[in-house]
Order: C-alpha cells, then structure tokens, then sequence
C-alpha cells in the first residue's frame, strides 16, 4: 500500500522554466511533508518541509504547496538550472513519530540546455 | 558541524553469507538513527529504527536485523544473505526534536549473487 505516491516517473524541463513536482498522500494523520533531492551513488539531501498548518513554503528557487482538502503537495523550482538534475523524493511523516518518514517513488527531473 | 559516515560504498556478496554495514554520526549526542532500502525502482523503505542504545524498531518483517550498540553507532546485519536484499541501503539520522528531518549518509549498494 504506497501511502506516498509521486505517479510522474520523469520530468523534462528546459533551463530557466518552472519544474513542477508532484506528490499525492493518502494517510490524513501525515502532518509533516518533506522534499528531498537524490543525485546518483549520494544520499538523499534535505530540500524543504511544510507542516500541515502552512499551505506554502519557500525558500530560495524552490516553494512547496500543501492542499491538505486533495492530499496534494507540490514543489516548484523557478527558474530551474541544470544543477538541479536529480530524482526528487516526497516524503511524508506523523508529528511524534520519531521522524519516520514515509517516502514516494521519486520523480528523476531532467533540466536540459 | 554534524556528519554521517557510511560504508562501505558498494559490496557484492554470495547468497547465504553475512552482512554487517557500518554507519556512524558525528556530531550530535542522542540522534535518532534509521536504516532505509531502496530496491530497484521502488521508493525509500524504513527498515528500522532506533531513538537510543539497544532501542531498535523494526518496521517490517525481513532477513535483516539492526543493533545499536554506541550512540551514535547503527549496524545493519544478516546471517544469511538472500537475492531479495539487493538494493540501496541508507543509513540516516535526526536530531529528535519536533519534526526534524533526516540526513543520510551516501548509502551502500549491495548486490547478492
């Protein structure tokens, strides 16, 4: 049962355009939403976080939007740079849970010249 | 600064021999630790998970187990390999405090054969 689910495998978006990540949940008790950023043989690296009680976080080139009604987030980078080439994990966790987060699919964008 | 060590890199090993991978955390007292698996095209498991010495959860059931001897210590074990433990293994940490994120360390890629 994927509780998180990112249904866009790939992405391709030309340097300086909006990328636009998706990520669906299906357990209301998630509270805390991250995103994190893979590049390949590396550890995932923490991009951003929204709490529940937000519906936009920004910080920098990169904002996350929370629609708590669709179970939806979304994380935007504009403009996007070739540097941000990677898959893109969505996360999500219970506040009290001990950080367990519970993670999507992930989505490779691909951020051409 | 904190860091996370990781190893090793990659490892290949037989099916039916052991397993132990090592992943230390420096600088920070009392993380919390997880060990997550990231098999071929799927998302990021937790596999367990441990808020002090000698406390582990294990979050589902499989051939591998965890130990936690030392604080900032998390091992990762098997006593007989399968095919299926193939895959990416991250270890990761938290401060413990409300909502912190992980950081994980550069992950071991494990090929049984």
């Amino acid at each position: 049962d994927q509780q998180v689910k990112q249904n866009s495998p790939s992405l391709s978006v030309q340097e300086g355009r909006i990328s636009i990540l998706n990520c669906d949940y299906t357990n209301s008790m998630f509270d805390y939403f991250l995103w994190y950023k893979k590049y390949p043989a590396e550890g995932p690296t923490f991009l951003i976080s929204i709490s529940s009680i937000k519906d936009k976080n920004e910080d920098g080139r990169f904002t996350v939007f929370l629609n708590k009604s669709a179970k939806h987030l979304s994380l935007h980078i504009v403009p996007s740079q070739p540097g941000d080439s990677a898959v893109y994990f969505c996360a999500a966790s219970r506040t009290g849970t001990a950080s367990k987060l519970t993670f999507g699919t992930g989505t490779r964008l691909q951020v051409t010249l | 600064s904190q860091t996370i060590h990781q190893w090793p890199a990659t490892l290949v090993q037989p099916v039916g021999s052991p397993l132990s991978l090592e992943c230390t955390v420096e600088g920070t007292s009392n993380p919390n630790l997880y060990w997550y698996r990231q098999a071929a095209g799927r998302g990021l498991q937790l596999l367990f998970y441990s808020v002090g010495i000698g406390q582990i959860s294990s979050e589902v059931p499989q051939n591998l187990s965890a130990s936690r001897p030392q604080d900032r210590q998390f091992i990762l074990s098997s006593k007989k390999l399968l095919l299926s433990d193939s895959g990416f293994y991250l270890c990761a940490w938290s401060g413990g405090g409300y909502n912190s994120p992980l950081h994980f360390g550069n992950g071991t890629r494990l090929t049984v054969t």
